[in-house]
Formats: C-alpha cells, sequence, structure tokens
C-alpha cells in the first residue's frame, strides 16, 4: 500500500523565482492538504483540493497557489519566492473531507530560498 | 488565544518508562477532532492516535493512549514503555468541525521527546 510521496525531497531556489511541488496521494485517497512548517514550528495550513477544488485556504498569500488533477495528485506553486519560504513543506492525504477523516502525511519538500 | 498549547518544549524519559505529553485546546466549536502525530528527524509526520469531541471513551493505539478531559479543554498523549525509537518530535492537532475550521489540521508547537537508556 504505497502512502504519500512527494517531490522533490530537497530544492534551492534563489529569491524572486517560482516553485513547483508535487505530491500523490495514499492509494484510496481523493483529498489532498499542504502545509507548510518553518524550523522549529508546527506545521500550518495552506490549503486543501478535493474534487479538482480550493476547498479552504488558509493565511497565506496568493504568491501561494495549488492544483489536483483527476488522478488526485496535487502540485503546490509559490511565486516570487522570499527569504521566509524557506522551509518543510508537507502534503497530507485523506479519504474525504470530514471532521474524522485523519490526514496522512508526505516526507515532505525541504525548500530553501537564498 | 492559541488553539492548541504544548507547554512542554522537550522531555526525558527512561526506557521501559511511561511519558505523558500534555495538550490543551481552545475553541468553541461542540464538534471537534484532536490527533497526535509525530515527527522524527527524517520530516515525515507519522499519525498516531484520534480523539473526537464525542467519543464516550478514551482512544487507544497499541502503546498509545490518550487522556482525553474535556471539562478541562485537555488531549494528553500517554506512552507507555518507552523505546528508544521514540524519541521525536511529538505534535498535538486539533480539528474544527462547525465555526469555519473545516477539516484543516491546526498544530501546537510540539514537544521533543529523548528516550534514554
Amino acid at each position: 500500500d504505497a502512502g504519500v510521496t512527494q517531490s522533490p525531497t530537497h530544492l534551492i531556489k534563489t529569491r524572486g523565482q517560482q516553485v513547483t511541488l508535487r505530491c500523490s496521494p495514499k492509494s484510496g485517497h481523493d483529498t489532498v492538504s499542504w502545509y507548510q512548517q518553518a524550523l522549529g514550528q508546527g506545521p500550518q495550513f495552506i490549503f486543501q483540493y478535493y474534487e479538482e477544488e480550493e476547498r479552504q485556504r488558509g493565511n497565506f498569500p496568493d504568491r501561494f497557489s495549488g492544483h489536483q488533477f483527476p488522478n488526485y495528485s496535487s502540485e503546490l506553486n509559490v511565486n516570487a519566492l522570499l527569504l521566509g519560504d524557506s522551509a518543510l513543506y508537507l502534503c497530507a492525504s485523506s479519504w474525504g473531507t470530514g471532521i474524522t477523516d485523519t490526514q496522512y502525511f508526505g516526507p515532505g519538500t525541504r525548500l530553501t530560498v537564498l | 488565544a492559541q488553539k492548541i498549547t504544548q507547554t512542554q518544549p522537550g522531555m526525558f524519559v527512561q526506557e521501559k518508562e511511561a511519558v505523558t505529553l500534555d495538550c490543551t485546546y481552545d475553541t468553541s466549536d461542540p464538534s471537534y477532532g484532536l490527533f497526535w502525530y509525530k515527527q522524527p528527524s527524517s520530516g515525515e509526520m507519522i499519525f498516531l492516535i484520534y480523539q473526537g469531541s464525542y467519543d464516550q471513551q478514551n482512544a487507544t493505539e497499541g502503546r498509545y493512549s490518550l487522556n482525553f478531559q474535556k471539562a478541562r479543554k485537555s488531549a494528553n498523549l500517554v506512552i507507555s514503555a518507552s523505546q528508544l525509537g521514540d524519541s521525536a518530535m511529538y505534535f498535538c492537532a486539533m480539528r474544527e468541525g462547525l465555526t469555519g475550521g473545516g477539516n484543516k489540521l491546526t498544530f501546537g508547537t510540539g514537544t521533543q521527546l529523548k528516550v534514554e537508556l
């Protein structure tokens, strides 16, 4: 049973550049959520995709955008990178969007912005 | 106010001993879920245990149990018979059902657990 996978594992970019992170959900899951985890902090919710639509969004600027594909995989795009965007980006998947639906996380993509 | 508070930045426990990691939460939503995740140094968040606000009994999963005290708004994680592999960061998280929280997870700041021989 394949778990949540993310690519790439590490990424180094410079300020002002754009980046795309990818996530494939756990087998049987249809909902993907993205979180940003700065060093020494708990993860912060960015947004969630279900049925190829953004269903919920956290307190992140429009520079952060995403997409979900028909096979439920998802991308997170960040434009005009800032130094403060350096973080571990975690993708989580679940089956459905209900309150009891447990989210399972991938290994994350570590983004460094120089 | 912080929605999830973890007051123990770091904890030490002897191997084979039990340890309790504290978590308090703040919500006015009558329907919510509480989760604990483990994050080893590799970075992946590993789901441990879930407790629903309407659950009558405390959740248990193997060596993990959740001491849920609804009136005190606390959801402490108890790890029995600690093992060296339990050394990791532990996060408490909440999902609120009705008051605009949707099903996003709100995390605490975590507790770093170190299991010693």
